[in-house]
């Protein structure tokens, strides 16, 4: 069965610094997407990045990027030069299907960049 | 270009009280989804719309859960009776599935309700 799974409920990270925020996913499709959403306190989800599964260079944008290992399934989010704006929940998401798209999520990860 | 739309942002009712929440879609987004989000969880589904018909509502809890997309623009999602486990946010996404782009989840900023 499709799968997302995130480990680890909350991190810290000093200002500056960069952190990586893991996920690993479970699916049976060969053709699939994997996304990063941001989720401040206010409640907007965020898109941040985004991997194809038939992309074979990892995904930048910004002070983000996705280090992407298709064979051990994992899709960490790496963000560089963190700022106190960057606290906030971080969700990892798949998107499967053919035509009709579905997406799972995963249940997130709490960052908190300290000053 | 307008971003997706919903309504109430707040919402506090009695258990066994009815509620409604609209969502309308970023403009020529064919895909609708309407996700609930417990408190410290993740988005999970609850149905999806093509245009106008259902694509997945596989975990809708269609005995006090529904929702509709009659012109294929802006939806509903109507909860009769609620109970206390419907606190939540409910987030409407829209998709644009055009060719070349990712394919990312537009969202709104959510309906938060609460069930006392």
């Amino acid at each position: 069965a499709q799968k997302i799974t995130q480990t680890q409920p909350g991190m810290f990270v000093q200002e500056k610094e960069a952190v990586t925020l893991d996920c690993t996913y479970d699916t049976s499709d060969q053709s699939y997407g994997l996304f990063w959403y941001k989720q401040p306190s206010s409640g907007e989800m965020i898109f941040l990045i985004y991997q194809g599964s038939y992309d074979e260079q990892n995904a930048t944008e910004g002070r983000y990027s996705l280090n992407f290992q298709k064979a051990r399934k994992s899709a960490n989010l790496v963000i560089s030069a963190s700022q106190l704006g960057d606290s906030a929940m971080y969700f990892c998401a798949m998107r499967e299907g053919f035509g009709t798209y579905k997406y799972i999520f995963g249940t997130g990860t709490r960052l908190k960049v300290l000053a | 270009e307008a971003g997706v739309a919903q309504s109430p942002r707040y919402k506090i009712i009695e258990k066994r009280q009815s509620v409604a929440f609209w969502c309308n879609p970023i403009s020529g987004h064919a895909t609708l989804y309407w996700y609930q989000q417990i408190l410290g969880q993740g988005p999970k589904l609850l149905i999806q719309f093509q245009n106008n018909g259902v694509v997945d509502d596989s975990q809708l809890p269609k005995d006090r859960f529904s929702a509709e997309r009659l012109k294929g623009v802006d939806s509903t999602l109507k909860i009769q009776p609620a109970k206390l486990e419907d606190s939540a946010v409910y987030l409407c996404a829209s998709s644009p599935l055009t060719r070349g782009s990712p394919g990312e989840l537009f969202f709104g900023e959510g309906s938060r309700l609460t069930v006392l």
